[in-house]
């Protein structure tokens, strides 16, 4: 496929248990960057990789988040114990290196997690 | 946190109205702007990246202004379409950060 894909596109969990949700950016991307979108919000930044290393990941909410992208390729975000907080969508995108200063971001369509 | 606002929130035009919205980020450590357009149950799509004051971009009947200074931009849809139905949401990025404002959501009624 050309594009950033996600799965699960939907996921429904319980409180308490654990989730893992998948990343693949497009072919050559060397950045990829993770979101959360709450409902009327615009996007959270959590995570940005450059390669396989975090380059930064300030935007992780607590220690609950956790997310690793072991060969520079697909990305997983995973999160422990979920809470009722945590249902949001979770936006995946990545991006080419160099392009200038100024690389465009590619979006995933995103999974939407609902903790009940 | 850096504070990235968009007005309005929600816009109700009629096909082949002309529309803008608004968005206002930080002043200082300006990177670089960038304009998305969010259709339901799609992924974001890009717009607009913009990175120099006084920059106008356009695309087709959609186009864009940039006021770093000021710390606004502003977005035009000239003759809306019910295609252009969507949420729009701009981005204020500082280096490899990107702040995004809470969208405005525009529906063109046929």
């Amino acid at each position: 496929g050309a594009g950033v894909s996600q799965t699960p596109s939907n996921k429904v969990t319980e409180k308490g248990k654990y989730v893992e949700l998948r990343c693949d950016p497009i072919s050559g991307h060397t950045a990829l960057y993770w979101y959360r979108q709450s409902l009327g919000q615009g996007p959270e930044f959590l995570i940005y990789f450059q390669g396989t290393g975090a380059a930064d990941d300030s935007g992780l909410p607590n220690d609950r988040f956790f997310a690793v992208r072991p060969e520079g390729s697909v990305s997983t975000l995973k999160i422990q114990r979920t809470e009722r907080g945590d249902s949001a969508v979770y936006l995946c995108a990545s991006s080419p290196l160099g392009s200038g200063s100024v690389n465009e971001q590619f979006f995933g369509p995103g999974t939407r997690l609902t903790v009940l | 946190i850096l504070n990235v606002e968009q007005s309005p929130q929600s816009l109700h035009v009629q096909e082949g109205d002309s529309t803008n919205f608004t968005c206002s980020f930080p002043s200082s450590n300006f990177y670089a702007l960038h304009w998305y357009r969010w259709e339901t149950a799609k992924s974001p799509e890009a717009l607009f990246v913009m990175t120099l004051n006084g920059d106008e971009k356009k695309k087709g009947r959609i186009s864009a202004t940039l006021n770093t200074k000021e710390g606004y931009s502003y977005l035009y849809i000239k003759g809306s379409q019910p295609e252009d139905s969507a949420t729009y949401l701009c981005a204020f990025r500082n280096f490899n950060k990107f702040y995004f404002g809470s969208g405005t959501k525009l529906n063109v009624k046929p």
